[in-house]
């Protein structure tokens, strides 16, 4: 079964920095892309960043560029987002997403039950 | 507000069909393939379509997809309670999202 376990959420005030974790089990992490999508409270989802099988590529949302760096542990089983220059429309529930392929198309077949990050002072 | 245009709400009754819309452009919708998610108030999002019509296994077959030139649907058929929920349309190797719709059961 596949699990995805967020942590690392909490308050930080604006300015401030916090680092993510996502412990991955039940699959094959390193032969995976994963990505992180946030949720601010009462909206949409929104991506924000993605990163390939081994590391080696990640992108970002426009939002997010700068300011949080995504990346992995293979040998740990673990994603990361390290977060910095926070801003109050950071606030949000942040999600571990695994992606997955069909066709050369990306698709997210799981998700955490996220973590949630406030920004205020 | 969200590039992909989804309608706020929708709703139906038990048994009915009903459709959810999602507009794009070529740019988005038109050169790539959409996918859709179910989320329920306080969860995680959970993958109900992929690549415009492909259903991922345990998923009901109530739940259909398409799409065409730059906008996409889905079909939820034989409506059911457990169905209220709110939907989300999704493309370009879901780095973009719709705004949702929150489906209501009447």
């Amino acid at each position: 079964e596949v699990q995805l376990l967020e942590s690392g959420g909490g308050l930080v005030q604006p300015g401030g920095s916090l680092r993510l974790s996502c412990a991955a089990s039940g699959f094959t992490f390193s032969s995976y892309a994963m990505s992180w999508v946030r949720q601010a409270p009462g909206k949409g989802l929104e991506w924000v960043s993605a990163i390939s099988d081994s590391g080696g590529n990640t992108y970002d949302a426009d939002s997010v560029k700068g300011r949080f760096t995504i990346s992995r542990d293979n040998s740990k089983n673990t994603l990361y987002l390290q977060m910095s220059s926070l801003r109050a429309e950071d606030t949000a529930v942040y999600y571990c997403a695994k992606r997955s392929q069909y066709s050369n198309n990306w698709y997210t077949d799981y998700w955490g039950q996220g973590t949630l990050v406030t920004v205020s002072s | 507000q969200s590039v992909l245009t989804q309608p706020p709400s929708a709703s139906g009754t038990p048994g009915q069909r009903v459709t959810i819309s999602c507009s794009g452009s070529s740019s988005n919708i038109g050169s790539n393939t959409v996918n859709w998610y179910q989320q329920f108030p306080g969860t995680a999002p959970k993958l109900l379509i992929y690549s415009n019509n492909q259903r991922p296994s345990g998923v009901p077959d109530r739940f259909s997809g398409s799409k065409s030139g730059t906008s996409a649907s889905l079909a939820i058929s034989g409506l059911q309670s457990e169905d209220e929920a709110d939907y989300y349309c999704a493309t370009w190797d879901d780095t973009l999202f719709g705004g949702g719709t929150k489906l209501t059961v009447l």
